[in-house]
């Protein structure tokens, strides 16, 4: 089945650490995107990326970083520099002209512990 | 970017009753897209609305957009407990990627 994988789950992080969170998706999609989701709000664009090897900043870029080497693969990695990292981390992806929408991942939830 | 603003943020309704939810915005949008997360679940998506004054129905589910491309509703008939979540609207989607709306939190009382 084609699908949107991330992982892991549940991620937890000390202060000051970096982490990388995984998505992987075999859709055959160009573009993928990362967004994050704090409790009962929306979700807010972080990097997206159209095309392998480019990618570009979103809303809230900031203390985060990701690549783009292949097509199936969009790492996002936190940074020490994101003061306040924990929230529920969603990637997704679609076609050059999403009219089918984005089809998203399951998520990993990340604590700063 | 565009921005959208969402209304209500939480709609209490008994089971079996109606619910809508409005999207507006202060600046004419190309679409409109909608999205529904299950609690603890990740965005789905359900519709993108194009035309003005476009009217697409999916069961029980009915959106609208617009005669000037500036608002959107999606209109709930007889709310089932398998309808509860949160109803997200979203616009862009072309090389910026999509801007949500904070949403919706339907709460179903049985």
């Amino acid at each position: 089945d084609g699908g949107i994988t991330q992982s892991p789950k549940y991620l937890f992080r000390k202060e000051g650490q970096n982490v990388t969170l995984s998505c992987e998706q075999n859709l055959n999609h160009d573009a993928m995107y990362w967004y994050r989701q704090d409790p009962g709000q929306g979700l807010r664009l972080i990097y997206y990326s159209q095309i392998v090897n480019d990618f570009q900043k979103g809303d809230i870029a900031e203390g985060y970083s990701v690549s783009r080497e292949k097509k199936e693969s969009f790492p996002l990695t936190v940074t020490s520099a994101q003061k306040n990292p924990t929230a529920f981390y969603l990637c997704a992806s679609s076609i050059a002209n999403p009219v089918y929408g984005y089809t998203f991942g399951s998520g990993t939830r990340l604590t700063v512990v | 970017g565009q921005q959208v603003m969402q209304i209500p943020q939480y709609q209490h309704v008994q089971e079996g009753e109606d619910f809508t939810t409005y999207c507006n915005s202060s600046t004419t949008l190309s679409n409109i897209q909608w999205y529904k997360q299950r609690p603890g679940g990740h965005p789905v998506f359900l519709i993108q609305l194009v035309k003005s004054g476009e009217v697409k129905k999916q069961k029980r589910l009915t959106f609208q957009f617009g005669e000037a491309k500036k608002n959107s509703s999606l209109h709930i008939t007889a709310t089932q407990t398998t309808d509860v979540g949160t109803y997200f609207c979203c616009v862009g989607g072309g090389a910026d990627g999509l801007t949500f709306g904070k949403g919706t939190h339907l709460i179903i009382q049985p």
